[in-house]
């Protein structure tokens, strides 16, 4: 099974409480991105990383995001103090390159509710 | 600041017909201009791109073209399967660079 794989895939949580979401990007693809699509919205960028190089986190709607990727691979993203605004599918991607000739490759996303 | 916008949140067709899907956008910086589909509790699929140096693209049922004087894309799907409906993103993104800007997306129906 070689796609982008997410965890949890649904993950209700109260206001004010932290969430940790999982991404495992396919094997050997160096870079990696973070969207969410909020409800009637489109995909917005959130954070990208590219190999050792610092991310971008030019996306992150606020200082409660955050986002690692150890080791080049597994990433998780983290947001702090959740509020209900946050609640929105959380979509990983990574590619091959990182490039415009690199599709990106999706996972199925983690659907975020924040009572 | 949109830079891809899909003015049609829905589009429904009779199975057979053609589907046309539209996308504009705000300036002619970027390179590729990328269709993705996306369908319930999955994430989005890559479908089919276009250079900014090329006006069309197909491969298979889908076609997609670039009018670069409008600053439009589209993408055609004929003949439409019940199996397309999706919601259908366009995106753009810089050569040599890695950043993707997705509209907003166009959900379509065909109806068998």
């Amino acid at each position: 099974g070689a796609g982008v794989s997410q965890s949890p895939s649904n993950k209700v949580t109260e206001k004010g409480k932290d969430v940790e979401l999982r991404c495992d990007p396919i094997s050997g693809h160096t870079a990696l991105y973070w969207y969410r699509q909020s409800l009637g919205q489109g995909l917005e960028f959130l954070i990208y990383f590219q190999g050792n190089s610092a991310p971008d986190k030019s996306g992150l709607p606020s200082d409660r995001f955050s986002a690692e990727r150890t080791g080049g691979s597994v990433s998780t993203l983290t947001i702090q103090r959740t509020q209900q605004e946050d609640s929105a599918v959380y979509l990983c991607a990574s590619s091959l390159l990182g490039l415009n000739n690199s599709p990106l490759h999706f996972g199925n996303g983690t659907r975020l509710t924040v009572t | 600041d949109q830079q891809v916008k899909q003015n049609s949140p829905s589009l429904s067709v009779q199975e057979g017909r053609i589907s046309i899907l539209n996308c504009d956008y705000t300036n002619s910086m970027f390179d590729y201009f990328l269709w993705y589909k996306k369908y319930p509790a999955e994430g989005p699929t890559f479908l089919i791109s276009i250079s900014s140096i090329k006006d069309k693209n197909e491969d298979g049922r889908f076609t997609v073209f670039l009018n670069k004087s409008a600053k439009h894309l589209s993408l055609h799907i004929v003949p439409s399967q019940p199996g397309d409906s999706a919601v259908y993103f366009c995106a753009r993104t810089t050569s040599g660079t890695y950043k993707y800007i997705f509209g907003t997306g166009t959900r379509l129906k065909v109806l068998a």
